[in-house]
Formats: structure tokens, sequence, C-alpha cells
């Protein structure tokens, strides 16, 4: 079971706006960051957001992040296709003597 | 080229030992820790431990603690992920990832391609 709680999964039409939580407590989202990672199915997991709400460069703004509390929250607004995938969300938690803890995924099925 | 190029698949049986190996180039290596992640067939992300290439200094998951080593040869910017005696439960992809921003802003930006690590007798 993961530190970080995920949706399983979720669904959406193209063109619609769907968004994905993350609970989790106040040793890792109460107090750090919280960064989001996009799988796509077969290839390795790729920075889409960090420190909350940051893009990189070369993620469309489509994507946003957010947190409140011990929660955090991605959204995806002008649903594509290819935007089908695993989504993890990832923290530093303080307990433990330090580690970092991923949210289950959530698997979006552009439908 | 910022990448991380991680070693190739391996075909293992019980109780043999492994190291598969991530190498960093593009970007000055020791100046940021290095992530050992699993993700076992159809599930999750799991953090395994982490490596100040600097230093070598190591924390692992305390799921991992004991059963995996971490260390880092600076002379070739490469990290490893190593197992004395492997278990069928060890079957996954072994990603590494390199960990950047400031204190308590980190995240992964940069991973590796991941190793697919079998283990059947």
């Amino acid at each position: 079971q993961s530190v970080l709680t995920q949706p399983p999964s979720t669904s959406g039409t193209p063109g619609q706006r769907v968004t994905i939580s993350c609970s989790g407590s106040r040793s890792n989202i109460g107090i750090n960051t919280v960064s989001w990672y996009l799988q796509l199915p077969g290839t390795a997991p790729k920075l889409l957001i960090y420190n909350n709400n940051q893009r990189p460069s070369g993620v469309p703004d489509r994507f946003s992040g957010s947190k409140s509390g011990t929660s955090a929250s991605l959204a995806i607004s002008g649903l594509q296709s290819e935007d089908e995938a695993d989504y993890y969300c990832a923290a530093w938690d303080d307990s433990l003597n330090g580690r970092w803890v991923f949210g289950g995924g959530t698997k979006l099925t552009v439908l | 080229e910022v990448q991380l190029v991680q070693s190739g698949a391996e075909v293992k049986k019980p109780g043999e030992s492994l190291r598969i190996s991530c190498t960093g180039s593009g970007y000055s290596f020791t100046s940021y820790w290095i992530t050992w992640v699993r993700q076992m067939p159809g599930k999750g992300l799991e953090w395994m431990g982490r490596i100040d290439p600097k230093d070598s200094w190591t924390n692992y998951s305390p799921s991992f603690q004991g059963h995996v080593t971490i260390s880092v040869d600076k002379s070739t910017s490469t990290a490893f992920l190593q197992w004395s005696s492997l278990r069928a439960s060890d079957t996954a992809i072994y990603y590494c990832a390199k960990r950047s921003g400031p204190h308590r802003r980190w995240y992964f930006d940069l991973w590796g391609r991941g190793t697919l690590v079998i283990v059947s007798s």
C-alpha cells in the first residue's frame, strides 16, 4: 500500500478537463513539495510538475498542479489521446530517517 | 546531452548475484544525488534508496535495507545497484533517477530508461 493515495483510474473524453488527487500526511506533502510524473506505456517516468505547480520546459500548459495542506492535485485540460498514461505523485517524507514516497499511480484513459 | 544510461536487461536464477549500472553524462555527476526506483510487473513506483555521488553516503528504504547495496564510481560517473542473492520477487524494472531542486523542494528531473531484471529458475 502506497504512502500517498491516488485514485487507481480516471477517464475523460477529448477536450475535457480531468483532475487526479494525491493525498498524504504532514510528514510528506504537509511540509515538502509535490512532484508529478507521467509514464507512457513501456517507457520510463518523466517529470511533469515540480515544486507543486511548476512545469519543466516542454511540458504543455494544459498540465497544472496545486497543493493544499496534505493533498495535491494534477489537472489536465483539453484532454488529448496522447495523454493516456499512468500518472504518479511523489514527495519527500521526513519519517523513518527520510524517504521518498510515491502515490500508487492513476491510469488515465481517454475515451 | 544530459542523460542517464542504464545497463541492459538481465536474466538470473534465484540465489545469484547481480550488479546493474546507471551512467550519467552531460551534467556534473557528483552534484546531484542518484535514486533507484523499482517497478514490479504491472505495479507502481517504489523508492529503494539514494546515494550522494560526492561522498557515497547512502540512505535506503526500510523495505530494501539489507537486500540491496547502492554504490558509485565517481571516476566513471556511474551508480550501481547490486544484490548478493536474488529472489524471484526481485523481478522488476529498475530505474535510476537524478534528484534536483533546493532543500525540501526536490524532484527527479532525469530518469534512465530502466533495466529489466528477471529472476527465474
